[in-house]
C-alpha cells in the first residue's frame, strides 16, 4: 500500500466531454504529483503541488487541464473537451520522507 | 533537457537466471535515483531510492548501483522468479521537483 488512492480507476468517455479524476494521499504528504503515461513510454510529468499551491507545470499541460489541491489534501485533475489523444493513464504520486515517491494505482482514461 | 534510456527494451531469461537491467541518463546533475516495477495496467511500485552521493542500495534479492560521472545505474536480480515478470522503470530526480522516467524494461522469467 503506498498510501495514494485514485479515483476512478477507468473511465470511457466520448470526445468532447470533460472528464475528472481524483487523488487522495495519507494526509501528512505535502508535496504532490500528476504523472500521464501511455501505452510503452514512461511517466511524464504533467504538474506538482506542494501542499495547496500548484508550484509547476510542464508545457504538457495544455489549457484544456485543470489540476487542484484546495485544503493542501486530495487533489483533483480535470481535462475539458476531452480528445482521442488524451488517452492514456494518469498517475498522482507524493513524496515520502524528503526522498522516496510513491504512485498511485493511476486511471485509465478512454477517449472515444 | 535530462533523457533517460533503458536498455534492454525487452528481456527474457528461464527461472533462476541473474540477470541485470541497465539505465542511463544525459545530465549527472541529479539528486536521486529510483528503480520502479510495474505490472500491466497497474500503477509502479517503489524498488530502490539510491542519493547521488551513494554508490548502490541492496533489498532482497535486488540491488541497484549507481555511477553518477558516467550516466549509469543497473538494477541486478539475483535468481529470477516468475513473480518479477513485470516492468521496470527507472527514473531520475534532478532537482525537488521532477522525475525523469526511461521507457522500461520488460522483463520475462520463463518458468
Amino acid at each position: 500500500d503506498t498510501g495514494v488512492s485514485q479515483n476512478p480507476r477507468h473511465k470511457i468517455t466520448k470526445r468532447g466531454q470533460n472528464v475528472t479524476f481524483r487523488c487522495d494521499p495519507i494526509s501528512e504528504h505535502n508535496r504532490l504529483y500528476w504523472y500521464r503515461q501511455t501505452l510503452g513510454q514512461g511517466p511524464e510529468f504533467l504538474t506538482y503541488f506542494q501542499n495547496e499551491a500548484q508550484l509547476e507545470k510542464s508545457r504538457l499541460l495544455s489549457d484544456r487541464f485543470s489540476a487542484e489541491r484546495p485544503k493542501g489534501s486530495f487533489s483533483t485533475l480535470e481535462i475539458q473537451r476531452t480528445e482521442q489523444g488524451d488517452s492514456a493513464m494518469y498517475l498522482c504520486a507524493t513524496l515520502r520522507d524528503g526522498n522516496t515517491i510513491y504512485f498511485g494505482e493511476g486511471s485509465w482514461l478512454t477517449v472515444v | 533537457k535530462q533523457e533517460v534510456t533503458q536498455i534492454p527494451a525487452a528481456l527474457s531469461v528461464p527461472e533462476g537466471e541473474n540477470l541485470v537491467l541497465n539505465c542511463s541518463f544525459t545530465d549527472s546533475a541529479i539528486y536521486n535515483l529510483q528503480w520502479f516495477r510495474q505490472d500491466p495496467g497497474k500503477g509502479l511500485t517503489s524498488l530502490l531510492l539510491i542519493q547521488s552521493s551513494q554508490r548502490e542500495q541492496t533489498s532482497g534479492r535486488l540491488n541497484a548501483s549507481l555511477d553518477k560521472s558516467s550516466g549509469r545505474s543497473t538494477l541486478y536480480i539475483a535468481a529470477s522468479q516468475p513473480g518479477d515478470s513485470a516492468t521496470y522503470l527507472c527514473a531520475v530526480r534532478t532537482g525537488a521537483n521532477n522525475l525523469f522516467f526511461g521507457t522500461g524494461t520488460r522483463l520475462t522469467v520463463i518458468p
